[in-house]
């Protein structure tokens, strides 16, 4: 069965690095998300991306971050410049078509020192 | 605005016990999406069911069963008979038409034990 990729499964920074969470959705899906969750707290909506631009973004996702499906199966999410509070599990999601089920990834742990 | 409460953080039952769990949404939008999922302690995000707003069957997958009212804003989750391996954080979900981001509830922390 296909399913949504996440690599690193953990990632520790430290403050003020650049990290890239990478994502590989399933092959056929046209929709792409991130969402976040802060230990303890509920998922956050960060940004979805639909043929190859940003539809909606949250406050959350400010300048430090960026999206990027660069080769037609990647979808990365950039953080430029790391924050203490950027500390969260980032989830992946795709989706098919509109109003489908979004299609989760395992998540990464960011850990920012 | 959007929104979803699930007004129980935490909830302890013993194995065997039915459980239900609330969740109550907001939103002004008639076309809209229901979703629980449910997060293990492993920390990924499973899917469990997802209505939309136009179909107020009830819905039953084995021990799992869903109970929407619109007239109550509400779509609650049972599991009967409960499970150790049912222990998780569950969450309900929320989309509407004009929209695809989810909208989260805070969730429910789920403890059942043996």
């Amino acid at each position: 069965e296909p399913e949504v990729t996440q690599t690193p499964s953990h990632q520790v920074t430290q403050m003020g690095q650049e990290v890239i969470l990478r994502c590989v959705p399933i092959s056929n899906h046209l929709y792409f998300y991130w969402y976040r969750q802060i230990l303890g707290q509920k998922v956050e909506f960060l940004v979805s991306f639909y043929n190859n631009e940003i539809s909606e973004k949250s406050e959350i996702f400010d300048d430090q971050f960026s999206v990027e499906r660069p080769d037609g199966s990647n979808f990365t999410l950039k953080i430029r410049s790391t924050k203490l509070e950027d500390s969260a599990m980032y989830f992946c999601a795709s989706m098919p078509a509109v109003y489908h089920e979004q299609f989760f990834g395992p998540g990464t742990r960011l850990t920012v020192l | 605005a959007q929104k979803v409460t699930q007004a129980q953080t935490e909830i302890s039952v013993v194995e065997k016990e039915d459980v239900t769990l609330d969740c109550v949404y907001e939103t002004r939008d008639t076309t809209y999406y229901l979703f629980w999922y449910k997060q293990p302690p492993s920390g990924e995000l499973v899917f469990l069911i997802r209505r939309n707003s136009f179909d107020e069957q009830n819905e039953i997958s084995g021990r799992y069963s869903w109970n929407f009212q619109k007239s109550t804003s509400s779509f609650n989750f049972t599991i009967t008979a409960s499970q150790v391996v049912d222990s998780a954080v569950y969450f309900c979900a929320l989309i509407v038409n004009r929209d695809d981001k989810i909208i989260f509830g805070k969730g429910t922390r789920l403890h059942i034990l043996p």
